[in-house]
This record gives structure tokens, sequence and C-alpha cells, in this order.
């Protein structure tokens, strides 16, 4: 089945205690992205992939990291987690910008 | 820097009630346009796209919508809306005329239908 793959599901950490949140597609898709859920706000894209190594930032980039090392994972990094950061987190895959993306079943991340 | 505007946060209807939902972006260029709905407690699922050729899509569920150049908007619509598409809906936006990974979203309006 193609699918976006996310985990885990559900996290509650502590101020400051860096976390990885997994992303791996099935579909070989080019184009990977991070978006943070928040009520009243939409979704807001952290971070997107074009290519394996190729990573820019989305509109709310602060506080996180992605790499790109292969085509099928693209992992969120958050190296010093804030409370701020406590939202609902979905990865997304696409084949070209002509495509809607393709999302996983999300992250509820919860800071401390 | 593109945006994209839905102005209905809240929109509550009754069954088989006609259903259109706006949705205005800021950008010249070319662009590729999406709606996207989101069931309680799930992930967000395509329901059309645009980008050319005829202006009225059609999607899934019943769903279409209508790109009007010069307004600037992609107005979501459905004739008669039944229980099942309480959800909320997100219109979304790209620049059309190169390959880009950033796809911009509105805030989302919550659709509630009551049988």
């Amino acid at each position: 089945e193609a699918q976006v793959t996310q985990n885990p599901r559900y996290l509650i950490t502590v101020t400051g205690k860096k976390l990885t949140v997994t992303c791996s597609q099935n579909m070989n898709h080019e184009y990977m992205s991070w978006y943070r859920q928040d009520p009243g706000l939409g979704l807001r894209q952290i971070y997107y992939s074009m290519n394996v190594e190729v990573t820019d930032k989305g509109d709310v980039p602060e506080g996180y990291k992605v790499s790109r090392k292969e085509k099928r994972n693209f992992p969120l990094i958050l190296e010093s987690p804030s409370p701020n950061q406590t939202s609902l987190y979905f990865c997304a895959s696409r084949l070209s910008s002509y495509y809607g993306y393709t999302f996983g079943s999300g992250t509820r991340l919860t800071v401390v | 820097a593109q945006s994209v505007s839905q102005h209905n946060h809240h929109v509550i209807l009754s069954e088989a009630a006609s259903l259109e939902l706006g949705c205005n972006y800021s950008y010249g260029g070319t662009v590729n346009l999406f709606w996207y709905v989101q069931y309680p407690g799930q992930h967000l699922q395509l329901l059309l796209k645009y980008f050319s050729g005829d202006p009225l899509v059609k999607g899934i569920k019943g769903f279409e919508a209508e790109f009007i150049k010069s307004k600037f908007s992609f107005n979501l619509r459905k004739p008669s809306v039944q229980w099942s598409d309480t959800a909320e809906y997100f219109c979304a936006v790209n620049e059309g005329s190169s390959n880009t990974g950033k796809l911009i979203f509105g805030q989302g309006t919550t659709l509630q239908v009551k049988p």
C-alpha cells in the first residue's frame, strides 16, 4: 500500500531533550516535507526536500533540523525542544509540484 | 511572499444545503491549487487540484472548485452536503512555473453539517 509512515504517533517529552520523528515513504517520491498544525493557524511548512541531500526552509524552520540521506526517509530533528513546539506534525511526500502531497497520519508532540 | 486566505473559519449547514468555501491567494504568476479535507482525528486527504486547463475541476465525494484567475480565487463547492462532510477544509497553493517543494496552506475552514 502506498503510504507515508511517521513514528511515533504520540510523544511527550521534556524541554531540552533531543528527539527525532521519523518519516518514510514507499512511493519513490522526489519531494518530502514537514508541516506543523496548530489551531487557527492551519498547516505551516517547516522544511521541504526536493531530492536526496537537497533541503530548504519553509515558513517556520526555527528550532528544527532535517536530513535527506536516502530518498525514502526524511526525519525531523528537534535538538532542544521547547513548549512552543507542542503541536501536531505531519510528514508528506509528492511526485512533483503538479501533484498534491500525500500525508502521513501525524505525530502529536507535547513538550513539557 | 505567497499567502492563502480562507474567509470562512467556521460554517454550519443543514444536510442537503449547498456549500461554497472561499479561498483567495496572493501570487501573480502561474499557480497550482489544491483543496484538502481533514476528517476529525485523521490526516489530510486531497479533494481536488488545478494546474491548467478547464478552470472548473471536479474532485472526489462530489466536490468541485472553480479557478478564477482575475479574482485570485479557487472556491470549493458542493451542491448538497451530507452529515459525513463534517470536517476541516484547507486550500493550498504553490508556484506553478517551477518545480518546488513549497506548498502554502490557508488557515482552514471547519464545516459542521447538522443531520
